[in-house]
């Protein structure tokens, strides 16, 4: 498996404000991807953080609302930027594609539990 | 269509018993295949992957892959109370693409 930290673990903040999340893994991986889950729901994926370039995002999420940095193979942030309510979440980092030892498995973070008020 | 179909459930069985979770998938170029367990408030933990058609065991638990049909099962064997999770499947495809299906809560009864 991987090791996954993500900080903060969880945070509450004001509408308006900026938070940005880290994900630190303990080996280099080919894939960091940034998930949402709703209490109850099931996981949406936000983008695929790409190492070197521009994140891919899913539809329905923007760049200027999700900005997404990879700066190497172990290590990506996402800030959620101008926050509303409706962007209480869990936010969940996952790897795969581990190189040492070639698997596509994919692994979670503990998530990040944000609450905007 | 979606790309991977869970029963949302609940399914409940009784302690000792056989749990059985099913999962469909539409892409026929997936190439690896997973179930993720998550309890209320964590994040989902990876229990089993399979690749191939058969069956593949890890203590006592049981994936069964069917490509032709596009069929992924989770048998869990003698379940326990803390067994009761939501279980997710999850595939990959031929181009790194990752698909989650929504779940299914699993209650198992005392």
């Amino acid at each position: 498996s991987a090791v996954i930290s993500q900080k903060p673990s969880r945070d509450i903040c004001q509408r308006g404000t900026s938070l940005t999340i880290q994900c630190q893994v303990d080996s280099q991986v080919t894939m960091m991807f940034w998930y949402r889950q709703q209490p109850g729901q099931s996981l949406t994926l936000i983008a695929t953080a790409n190492q070197g370039s521009e994140a891919t995002y899913e539809s329905g999420f923007v760049i200027d609302k999700f900005p997404i940095s990879r700066p190497n193979l172990t290590f990506s942030t996402l800030t959620v930027s101008n926050m509303s309510p409706e962007d209480s979440s869990i936010y969940l980092c996952s790897v795969a594609g581990r190189r040492d030892l070639g698997s596509y498995e994919q692994y979670f973070g503990p998530g990040t539990r944000l609450t905007v008020t | 269509q979606k790309e991977v179909e869970q029963n949302s459930g609940p399914l409940s069985v009784p302690e000792g018993a056989i749990a059985s979770l099913n999962c469909t998938y539409s892409d026929r170029g997936s190439q690896s295949f997973f179930w993720y367990r998550q309890y209320s408030g964590k994040s989902p933990e990876l229990i089993m992957s399979i690749y191939s058609n058969g069956d593949k065991e890890d203590g006592r638990f049981t994936a069964q892959l069917n490509k032709a049909s596009q069929y992924v099962s989770l048998l869990i064997r003698d379940s326990q109370p803390s067994d009761s999770a939501t279980y997710l499947c999850a595939v990959r495809t031929n181009f790194n693409k990752f698909y989650f299906g929504s779940g299914t809560k699993l209650n198992v009864k005392p």
